[in-house]
């Protein structure tokens, strides 16, 4: 079964640091780009950042870039979001998602969820 | 960026109704738009991808089309479990971006 699981989401003071994770089963991970979704309370989806299967290839929205990273350990079949200098308004449930390729970015798969709360 | 305008916000309809929503992008592009839909305290589901290809499982009631700079979503006969919030997205260019979403709720 194709399956991706998030963790390390939870409460963090403003300023502060966090790294997502998400462990990818059932699926050749390597080729398929990841991408990580954001979703604020009551609000609809954002796309945050993308990585293609190799690694070799990123982007990240512009409310992030500078701040947050996203990376992949093929060897482990998991997909990270360090997350630095978290402001207020990155408080949101974080979703890990499958893509086809990094040209054909559609996303198949999705996890259920990691909750940022960013707050003092 | 290419911005993803979707109408209308909200949607009141029937079981048994057929409900079109529409997606607005900033550009013009080809085919490379996705459709999903997401109920609440859920992930959001991949219901069609390339504009108008059906994601395998997902039932035929189920439809998309467009090119260009609107797409459609239509749904020809809604049933109960269809009542929840969709999303367009495009994955022409990055950023990667979606519409604001579409609440199909219950007349």
């Amino acid at each position: 079964e194709v399956q991706l699981m998030e963790s390390g989401g939870r409460l963090v003071q403003p300023g502060g640091s966090l790294r997502l994770s998400c462990a990818a089963s059932g699926f050749s991970f390597s080729n398929h780009v990841m991408s990580w979704v954001r979703q604020a309370p009551g609000k609809g989806l954002e796309w945050v950042s993308g990585v293609s299967g190799s690694g070799a290839t990123t982007y990240s929205a512009d409310s992030v870039k500078g701040r947050f990273t996203i990376s992949r350990d093929n060897s482990k079949n998991t997909l990270y979001l360090q997350m630095d200098s978290l402001r207020a308004e990155d408080t949101a449930v974080y979703y890990c998602a499958k893509g086809l390729n990094w040209g054909s970015n559609y996303m198949d798969v999705w996890g259920t969820g990691t909750t940022v709360t960013v707050s003092s | 960026d290419i911005q993803m305008t979707q109408s209308p916000s909200t949607l009141s309809a029937s079981v048994g109704d057929r409900v079109t929503i529409t997606c607005r992008a900033s550009q013009s592009f080809s085919s490379w738009v996705a459709w999903y839909q997401q109920k609440p305290g859920k992930a959001p589901k991949l219901l069609i991808y390339k504009a108008s290809t059906l994601e395998s499982g997902v039932p035929s009631r189920f439809s998309g089309s467009g090119s260009g700079t609107e797409f459609t979503l239509t749904i020809s006969s809604l049933q109960p479990d269809d009542f929840a919030t969709y999303y367009c997205q495009q994955y022409f260019s990055y950023p990667i971006t979606f519409g604001q979403g579409t609440r199909l709720e219950i007349k």
